[in-house]
């Protein structure tokens, strides 16, 4: 059973460029989580996802970013118009439920220059 | 407010001793998970236990306990004779049940170094 994929694992974009991140769940998990890793500081919560549903985005940036969970295929997170201060590394977790464990995918680097 | 402090940024020690990682949390909700996480060198997420606001027993994993104390809002990680594999970022977290949904909130991490 493969674990949660995210690709890219690293992804460079200069600064005003888009960033689409991607996230594949665990077979059978329906909820997607997406968490942002600043340098040197602790994950942070963005945004909870079902199929085709946003259930909670209360911390996603207002403007730049979007994600999306469609019916078919893997949840995107979107930054548009990427800036340094974006650089981060971004992990997805899904799970079966909102109170089951989250799994976690290893992550994707991103590097704005 | 939800909370997590992991209030030690950085342990070292050396290899077999044992070795304690604090977490102090706070939330208003009567049920609630706490988690711990390691993350390695190489970067990824490795999920080491969920306990539930209900169940205060302690728990012990091979060479890893948990102690679970509700009265002083605390749940703390040890490892006995830690090995240099132990070295990585741990990482507890809280999940509120009913009020935020399935987010987790994560302290800042404490990052364990073991030397041989």
């Amino acid at each position: 059973n493969a674990g949660v994929m995210q690709n890219p694992r690293h992804l460079v974009r200069r600064r005003g460029q888009e960033a689409r991140l991607r996230c594949s769940p665990m077979k059978g998990h329906s909820h997607v989580y997406w968490y942002r890793q600043l340098p040197e500081e602790g994950l942070k919560f963005m945004v909870y996802l079902q199929k085709e549903n946003i259930i909670d985005e209360s911390g996603m940036p207002k403007e730049r970013f979007s994600a999306e969970f469609p019916k078919e295929g893997p949840s995107i997170l979107r930054i548009q118009q990427v800036v340094r201060g974006d650089s981060a590394a971004y992990f997805c977790a899904s799970s079966q439920g909102s109170t089951a464990e989250q799994y976690f995918g290893p992550g994707t680097r991103l590097t704005v220059t | 407010a939800q909370k997590v402090t992991q209030a030690q940024t950085e342990i070292s020690v050396v290899e077999k001793e044992d070795v304690t990682l604090d977490c102090v949390y706070e939330t208003r909700d009567t049920t609630y998970y706490l988690f711990w996480y390691k993350q390695p060198p190489s970067g990824e997420l490795v999920f080491l236990i969920r306990r539930n606001s209900f169940d205060e027993q302690n728990e012990i994993s091979g060479r890893y306990s948990w102690n679970f104390q509700k009265s002083t809002s605390s749940f703390n990680f040890t490892i006995t004779a830690s090995q240099v594999v132990d070295s990585a970022v741990y990482f507890c977290a809280l999940r509120p049940l009913y009020n935020q949904g399935g987010k987790l909130i994560f302290g800042q991490g404490t990052e364990l170094s073991v030397k041989p």
